[in-house]
């Protein structure tokens, strides 16, 4: 089955600095990569996703790179701010007839110091 | 608000007991999935249920079981509890995935 690593495991920033989160994923057919933000007492939410006909894709201050060669992709959060402070999950997934079972990788733990 | 409901949202209980963990999606969300997450092993994805039929299975025990049911609310069953049972336990709906609050296991 699909297997999804998640670096690194903790990441501590300044407010204003950049932010980046790295996963690889090691099943070539998956095609699509959601990220989901979780904040403290909630659900894991989706932030932004991208599919594999695309390499980079973006939405204000966050953006996702995917290498389907690799099979590596990236978030990146420009100008982080305290409340982008969460834990950060990457997943990937095969969609078939419109459903898909994403494989969650572990989660980065983001906090973005004042 | 998601719009995802999941209820109750802490569950004490001891070894041994049962408990029923209740999911209502989202307006018009045909598709429930129900996750744990432990520390140790991450979001692992248990089952899924689509208009009132099973889907897909992953690491489900077979002490867990879950149904849905005609109003498309969805319960998950989780019997002869044991400490390492204590998780969050999360259900989602929806083809996006749409998270509801969860519901704290503490299993003693």
């Amino acid at each position: 089955g699909e297997n999804v690593e998640q670096h690194p495991s903790t990441l501590s920033v300044q407010e204003g600095d950049s932010a980046v989160i790295k996963c690889t994923y090691s099943d070539s057919a998956s095609n699509y990569f959601p990220w989901y933000k979780q904040e403290l007492g909630k659900g894991p939410q989706l932030i932004i996703d991208i599919r594999s006909n695309v390499g980079e894709k973006k939405d204000q201050r966050i953006a996702v790179t995917l290498n389907k060669t690799a099979k590596h992709f990236s978030l990146h959060i420009t100008e982080t701010q305290p409340e982008d402070s969460a834990v950060y999950f990457c997943a990937a997934a095969k969609t078939s007839g419109g459903s898909y079972i994403p494989t969650f990788g572990r989660g980065t733990s983001l906090i973005v110091h004042p | 608000d998601s719009g995802v409901t999941q209820t109750p949202k802490h569950l004490i209980t001891a070894t041994g007991q049962r408990v029923t963990l209740r999911c209502s999606p989202r307006s018009g969300d045909l598709s429930v999935y129900w996750y744990q997450q432990s520390l140790d092993q991450g979001l692992q994805f248990l089952i899924h249920y689509y208009n009132g039929e099973e889907r897909a299975k992953g690491n489900i025990l077979e002490r867990f079981s879950a149904q849905q049911f005609p109003d498309l609310h969805s319960e998950l069953n989780l019997s002869s509890l044991e400490l390492g049972d204590s998780a969050l336990y999360f259900c989602a709906s929806g083809n996006y995935y749409t998270f509801g609050s969860g519901t704290r296991l503490t299993v003693v």
